[in-house]
């Protein structure tokens, strides 16, 4: 089955500063990559995704880039805010899979002002 | 609309108690997912129903049992609760299970002891 491996766990950052998280997955079936964030006690909630015939995706200070050779994708937010302190979870899903997605373990991101 | 919603929000148990999660939404999406989430872990696919009377494992099955007897509604029984079984639930609903956004309910937060 489909492994995602999602690096780094925690990650600080100044607030104004760029923020990159990375994902690999094993399986070059998946072919759609959502992005979750995660606010501490909350749900978590759809950012952004990206699916295979598409190599990056942009929606203002979020973008997805996608390598499909390489098997993996990264999330970059630009010109952090201490609104972006959340956990984020990369996901992958095969298209006859059911909807069915694999996480990765999560990154703590941190925006210190 | 209330999206997705959880019951309880927060339960106890003793080793070897029954209970039963309830997730229901009103968006008459087909897609429901239940995961388990913990620390370090990411989100963990228990069972998820295609539609209504379909039910299918996930990755983490064992000592869970669902059912889905309306569409709206996804049920999460625990028959004989164990300590590994202390996590927090999410519920996720999508309208199709291709490349299509999972919508989480709150979450519940499930002891054992």
């Amino acid at each position: 089955g489909e492994n995602v491996e999602q690096h780094p766990s925690t990650l600080s950052v100044q607030e104004g500063d760029s923020a990159v998280i990375k994902c690999t997955y094993s399986d070059s079936a998946s072919n759609y990559f959502p992005w979750y964030k995660q606010e501490l006690g909350k749900r978590p909630q759809l950012i952004i995704d990206i699916r295979s015939n598409v190599g990056e995706k942009k929606d203002q200070r979020i973008a997805v880039t996608l390598n499909k050779t390489a098997k993996h994708f990264s999330l970059h937010i630009t010109e952090t805010q201490p609104e972006d302190s959340a956990v984020y979870f990369c996901a992958a899903s095969e298209e006859d899979s059911w909807g069915k997605l694999q996480f990765g373990a999560g990154t703590q991101v941190v925006v210190t002002p | 609309n209330a999206g997705v919603t959880q019951t309880p929000k927060f339960r106890v148990l003793k080793t070897g108690q029954s209970m039963t999660l309830l997730c229901a939404q009103d968006m008459n999406h087909e897609y429901m997912y239940w995961y388990r989430q913990d620390p370090g872990m990411g989100l963990r696919l228990i069972h998820y129903s295609v539609g209504e009377g379909t039910t299918a494992k996930g990755e983490v099955p064992d000592g869970y049992n669902v059912s889905r007897l309306k569409k709206q509604n996804f049920l999460l029984g625990l028959e004989s609760a164990a300590p590994s079984q202390t996590s927090v639930y999410f519920c996720a609903s999508s309208s199709s299970g291709y490349n299509n956004e999972q919508f989480f309910g709150p979450g519940t937060r499930l002891t054992v002891l």
